[in-house]
């Protein structure tokens, strides 16, 4: 049964601030990865979706890798902004299964 | 082109009543996806359904819960004669499926169910 970690639960950090969030799984047969974020109270928004074959992706200020031999993935957000607060999730597709398994988040607050 | 729809977005009922939530996904997309989201817990997949086929209902409760993808009209998440412990955000997603690697569920605003 495929397990998602996300470390750390909580980061603070102050505007400006390159960060990473870091997603660990136990199962490396997985068809793709997805980073999401979660504001209060709202759904989730798509970030960045990493195929099986591939090994990073980059959108805008966000990079996200994936080295499915160390069952790990990070997102690296750049010039981090207040309005960057919000949950970070992580989840993944497993080989034969179309659903996602999510990990607990990341819940990220930028100070100004 | 409008996002995945939900209703409604907030939803009280007492214990022992029904609750339906509605989910009208992305134009063109014909996969749907039910997920819960407990207070302070993490994202649980419910349920997978194509028009008028479920395909996969493994994180589905097997009494209570029931869902639907009709042909015409929205997918529909029932739960009877709802507990306390259904109290959750049930977030609905829509899929338009192009390979098993490139599949990019995008979700909707979610439910908030509250049980008295």
């Amino acid at each position: 049964k495929q397990e998602v970690t996300q470390i750390p639960a909580a980061l603070s950090v102050p505007e400006g601030e390159n960060l990473v969030l870091n997603c660990s799984f136990t199962d490396s047969a997985i068809y793709n990865l997805q980073w999401f974020r979660q504001d209060p109270g709202k759904g989730l928004t798509s970030l960045l979706l990493i195929q099986s074959s591939q090994r990073e992706q980059t959108s805008g200020r966000l990079n996200a890798s994936l080295d499915k031999s160390s069952g790990r993935s990070t997102l690296y957000i750049a010039a981090s902004q207040p309005g960057d607060s919000a949950t970070y999730l992580c989840a993944l597709a497993d080989t034969g299964r179309r659903a996602l398994t999510f990990g607990s988040g990341t819940r990220l607050q930028v100070q100004p | 082109n409008a996002g995945v729809m939900q209703n409604p977005r907030h939803l009280v009922r007492r214990r022992g009543q029904e609750a339906r939530l509605r989910c009208s996904p992305m134009k063109g997309h014909s996969h749907v996806y039910w997920y819960r989201q407990l207070p302070e817990e993490g994202l649980k997949f419910m349920v997978y359904l194509q028009k008028e086929n479920i395909i996969d209902e493994s994180g589905m409760p097997k009494e209570r819960f029931s869902a639907e993808f009709p042909k015409e009209g929205p997918s529909i998440l029932r739960i009877q004669q709802v507990v306390r412990g259904d109290s959750a955000a049930y977030f609905c997603a829509s899929s338009q499926y192009r390979t098993k690697t490139q599949e990019t569920q995008y979700f909707g605003p979610g439910t908030r169910l509250l049980v008295l």
